[in-house]
């Protein structure tokens, strides 16, 4: 079908540990995979996206990863501060629209 | 670059009225607009998708008659909420496409709607 799962919803760490949310999505056609954070009140930014001819993508602290054929993909957090804690989505673009999985709200402690 | 800007920020109005909202791509022409609505602590729930100059492809579920979509042009689309209800209270974001790689979507900064 359409939708995205997303786990889990919440997630808590200790500032400096990882933090890895994970996506799974069910059609094949898709082929762009974006990470958003959005903080309260705020719109979505998007932070790191990957496409469906690349396994991963590295953005300093931020990476991706995506096993089309098992179709699902995850973003990896390193390092965390406190700054990171917002509310993440992950989305599968397709037909020229996106789905949204329902988020992850992360938390880092100092 | 690539900055969508959207009208008002935020919107009080009273039961059985209509609201219109704009959305506005600043720096780049936007040959596609998309229309979100995310209630609190929810996902963003994609309304509908909208090309300049035709009409507004919905998503199942969303009343067409309900909430009116317009993109008269590349850089500007309205979202206008009719007969609007405490429901529909929400946050209300466009996105906008026409540039970068496929499928990038630029987002507006939402509206927030309150309906009393």
């Amino acid at each position: 079908g359409e939708n995205v799962e997303q786990h889990p919803s919440t997630l808590s760490v200790q500032e400096g540990d990882s933090a890895v949310i994970k996506c799974t999505y069910s059609d094949s056609a898709s082929n762009y995979f974006p990470w958003y954070k959005q903080e309260l009140g705020k719109r979505p930014q998007l932070i790191i996206d990957i496409r469906s001819n690349v396994g991963e993508k590295k953005d300093q602290r931020i990476a991706v990863t995506l096993n089309k054929t098992a179709k699902h993909f995850s973003l990896h957090i390193t390092e965390t501060q406190p700054e990171d804690s917002a509310v993440y989505f992950c989305a599968r673009g397709g037909y020229n629209k996106l789905i949204f999985g329902a988020g992850t709200r992360l938390a880092v402690h100092p | 670059g690539a900055v969508v800007s959207q009208h008002p920020s935020w919107v009080i109005c009273k039961s059985g009225t209509s609201v219109k909202i704009e959305c506005r791509s600043l720096d780049f022409q936007a040959t596609t607009m998309f229309w979100y609505r995310q209630f609190p602590k929810q996902s963003l729930m994609l309304m509908a998708t909208s090309n300049e100059g035709s009409k507004a492809t919905y998503e199942q579920g969303v009343e067409k008659d309900k909430f009116l979509i317009n993109h008269a042009s590349l850089t500007l689309s309205t979202l206008t909420v009719t007969s609007a209800h405490p429901e529909d209270s929400s946050f209300y974001i466009c996105s906008a496409s026409g540039v970068g790689a496929p499928y990038e979507q630029y987002f507006g900064p939402g509206t927030r709607l309150t309906v009393t």
